[in-house]
């Protein structure tokens, strides 16, 4: 069974700093790779996702993140934070390759405060 | 962009009562799933569902549970008689599935269940 480690559990930024947040699994195969975002009071969104191909994955409000295999690591990145992305984000595995169905596992969360 | 919807956002019940949860998944979608996120913890699979049937259930899922798609629009969780340690977040998500490249699961808003 496929597990996600995060372990930043609250992260204190201010304005304009660069961020990375942390991202470890532990699966056997392949897998899909997920980084959601829940913003106070809303719901969970995808920030961006790997499936394959460029492990350096671009996704929206300037978010990327990078799949490096022989780490087990799908580490997010924003060079500049802005006070809006105070948030919770949660990365996220599904078994690769299955198709159809799939559980999402996800990791505990990392909550982001940003002071202007 | 579509939306999955959930009804009610917030329901309050008694120990040993019954509870239906609602879920609105996006219209072309043909995979449904819940989660769950107590209080402090992360967000835990349920259950997920495709034509018709149960794919795959947690340890979670006991014989309390029951899903259903009463009709062409509405995915619900049923809890028969809930306990104490219901109370939680239940997230519904729903995805287009059928393999790579679609299988991204796009979450509700959720339904804080209270257990009194």
């Amino acid at each position: 069974a496929q597990s996600v480690s995060q372990h930043n559990h609250h992260v204190i930024l201010s304005e304009a700093a660069s961020l990375e947040l942390g991202c470890n699994y532990s699966y056997g195969g392949t897998v899909n790779l997920f980084w959601y975002v829940q913003y106070p009071g809303q719901h969970l969104q995808l920030l961006l996702k790997y499936f394959s191909g460029d492990p350096l994955v671009k996704g929206i409000k300037g978010f990327e993140a990078e799949f490096i295999k022989s780490k087990f690591s799908f580490n997010l990145r924003k060079p500049s934070v802005q006070w809006s992305d105070t948030a919770e984000y949660f990365c996220a595995v599904t078994p690769g390759n299955s198709g159809g169905y799939q559980k999402v596992t996800f990791g505990t969360g990392t909550k982001l405060q940003v002071i202007p | 962009e579509p939306e999955v919807t959930q009804t009610p956002s917030h329901q309050v019940t008694q120990m040993g009562q019954e509870v239906i949860l609602r879920c609105v998944p996006i219209s072309n979608h043909l995979y449904f799933y819940w989660y769950r996120q107590i209080l402090g913890q992360k967000v835990e699979f349920l259950v997920s569902f495709y034509n018709n049937e149960i794919s795959e259930k947690s340890e979670i899922f006991d014989d309390q549970f029951s899903v259903e798609r009463p009709d062409g629009s509405n995915f619900t969780l049923k809890i028969r008689s809930t306990k104490l340690e219901d109370s939680a977040m239940y997230f519904c998500a729903s995805s287009l599935g059928g393999g790579f490249g679609t299988d991204t699961q796009y979450f509700g808003p959720g339904t804080r269940l209270t257990v009194l």
